[in-house]
C-alpha cells in the first residue's frame, strides 16, 4: 500500500521561532499533497492543497504567509510555521495522492507544541 | 448544515459485537466514499474506498453506500479491542476528487 511519512513527529518550540515539517511519499509520487490541522476530538480542518511545482492552494482563513508549503517534488513537501505562537499548536499531518488515484493516503501526522 | 455528519459518540460495545458507524451528507454530487479509522495521536488510516452505491466487504469490515439516502455504514463484525479507534467517514464528488469533506469521526471503545 502507499505509505506516506512525516518528520517529525513532534516538535516543541519557543514562541517566534519558525517549524518545518516535512511530508514524504514513500512508494508513488504524489502530484498533489494535502496539509490538514485537527485539534483534540476534532476532524480534520484541510489548510492547503499542493500539486508538485506549483503554488499551494490556501483554505479560506488560512494565512499563506505564517504557513510556508512547498512542494518541490514529486516527493516531498513541507509545511514551515513561522513565528509560532501557542495557538499553532496543534497535530499537522498531510495526505498524498497521485494522478490515477481516487483517495488520499495520509501521514502519521507531526504534534507540533508551541511554549 | 455541514456537508457530512457523523455523530461523535463515544460508542462503546463489548467484544464480538457488530459494530456500525454511520455518516449522512447532503451533497448529492458526492460519488466517492472513504472510511479511515485513526488511533490516538497517530494520521487517519485507510479503511474502505467505495464508489457509488453499493456494498464493499474487506475481511471484517463491510462498506455500505445508500446513494438515494445519502446515507453511508460501515459495519465491524466480531469486533476486537484492537479496534477501539476513532473513524472517520469521507467523501469527494466527480470530478473533485482531492475536495475531501470529512465527518467529526465516531470514537469507538471495544471493551475485552
Amino acid at each position: 500500500g502507499a505509505v506516506v511519512s512525516q518528520h517529525p513527529s513532534w516538535v516543541i518550540c519557543k514562541s517566534g521561532t519558525s517549524v518545518k515539517i516535512e511530508c514524504r511519499s514513500l512508494d508513488f509520487q504524489a502530484t498533489t499533497m494535502f496539509w490538514y490541522r485537527q485539534f483534540p476530538k476534532q476532524s480534520l480542518m484541510l489548510m492547503a492543497t499542493s500539486n508538485e511545482g506549483s503554488k499551494a492552494t490556501y483554505e479560506q482563513g488560512v494565512e499563506k504567509d505564517k504557513f510556508l508549503i512547498n512542494h518541490a517534488s514529486l516527493t516531498l513537501s513541507t509545511l514551515t510555521v513561522t513565528s509560532a505562537h501557542p495557538e499553532d499548536s496543534s497535530f499537522y499531518i498531510c495526505s498524498a495522492s497521485d494522478y490515477s488515484e481516487d483517495t488520499q493516503y495520509f501521514g502519521p501526522g507531526t504534534r507540533l507544541t508551541v511554549l | 448544515q455541514k456537508e457530512v455528519e457523523q455523530d461523535p459518540g463515544p460508542l462503546s460495545v463489548p467484544e464480538g459485537a457488530i459494530v456500525s458507524l454511520n455518516c449522512t451528507y447532503s451533497n448529492s454530487a458526492f460519488q466517492y466514499f472513504m472510511w479511515y479509522r485513526q488511533y490516538s495521536r497517530k494520521g487517519p488510516e485507510l479503511l474502505m474506498y467505495t464508489y457509488s452505491s453499493g456494498n464493499k466487504e474487506d475481511g471484517r469490515f463491510t462498506a455500505q453506500v445508500d446513494k438515494s439516502s445519502k446515507y453511508i455504514s460501515l459495519f465491524i463484525r466480531d469486533s476486537q479491542p484492537s479496534d477501539s479507534a476513532t473513524y472517520l467517514c469521507a467523501m469527494s464528488a466527480l470530478g473533485n476528487f482531492n475536495k475531501f469533506y470529512f465527518g467529526s469521526g465516531t470514537k469507538l471503545n471495544v471493551k475485552p
